[in-house]
């Protein structure tokens, strides 16, 4: 089955600006993957942010935005806020199936 | 917004067979693509499979053989049932439609 990867940790500075990226074990990843991303805090439902690799719900505040990057999905948070510390799960269509990344804890310190 | 209420038991023994039910408000099953997910105790996600508004199903390989997504249209329902469960599958599992509206989950927890 497919593997999805994720970075599992990564730092930033409020305001700053990072990439968070999600790659499948089968090859790059396209549109045709219909990446997903999710942000989910501690106790708390997963909320998604972005689907079909760059789309954004009503919801979705205007610093994240999701795109391909060097054969993966990315997803990127510009100014970001002590707010967006949390987890963050990609998914993507593999073959038929969906798989979920490991996840990505982001830390604004 | 559509919001999703789910129910089901919460504590079951190994071999037993898991059974959760979600019900859809403010939208209906004859559109879009309902989903169950799953999220073992500080352990990350994973799609468990979904159903579309023609009944058709799609699961996870891995759990294809336990796993029967089923939709319950005059109730405006649909199910989640998992065979022969073992301790692997205590989880907080969730509904989801389309990806982006999530029932509030259940936690399931598989203990003798």
């Amino acid at each position: 089955q497919t593997v999805v990867t994720q970075e599992p940790s990564m730092t930033v500075s409020p305001g700053g600006t990072v990439t968070l990226t999600c790659a499948s074990s089968t090859g790059a990843v396209t549109s045709g993957y219909y990446a997903h991303w999710f942000q989910q805090k501690p106790g708390q439902t997963p909320r998604t942010l972005i689907y079909s690799t760059s789309n954004t719900h009503s919801w979705t505040p205007a610093r994240f935005s999701g795109s391909l990057l060097g054969g993966k999905a990315a997803l990127t948070l510009s100014g970001v806020q002590p707010e967006d510390e949390a987890e963050y799960y990609c998914l993507l269509y593999c073959g038929g199936s969906w798989v979920f990344g490991g996840g990505t804890k982001l830390t604004v310190l | 917004q559509v919001q999703l209420q789910q129910w089901g038991a919460g504590l079951l023994k190994p071999s037993e067979t898991l059974s959760l039910t979600c019900a859809v408000y403010g939208g209906s099953l004859s559109d879009s693509y309902w989903s169950w997910i799953r999220q073992p105790p500080e352990k990350g996600l994973e799609w468990i499979g979904d159903i579309n508004h023609s009944g058709f199903t799609n699961y996870n390989p891995s759990l294809k053989s336990r796993v029967t997504i089923s939709v319950d249209t005059s109730n405006n329902q649909f199910s989640l049932k998992l065979t022969s469960v073992i301790a692997a599958d205590t989880a907080v599992y969730y509904c989801v439609k389309n990806f982006d509206s999530w029932g509030q989950g259940t936690l399931v927890t598989v203990s003798s």
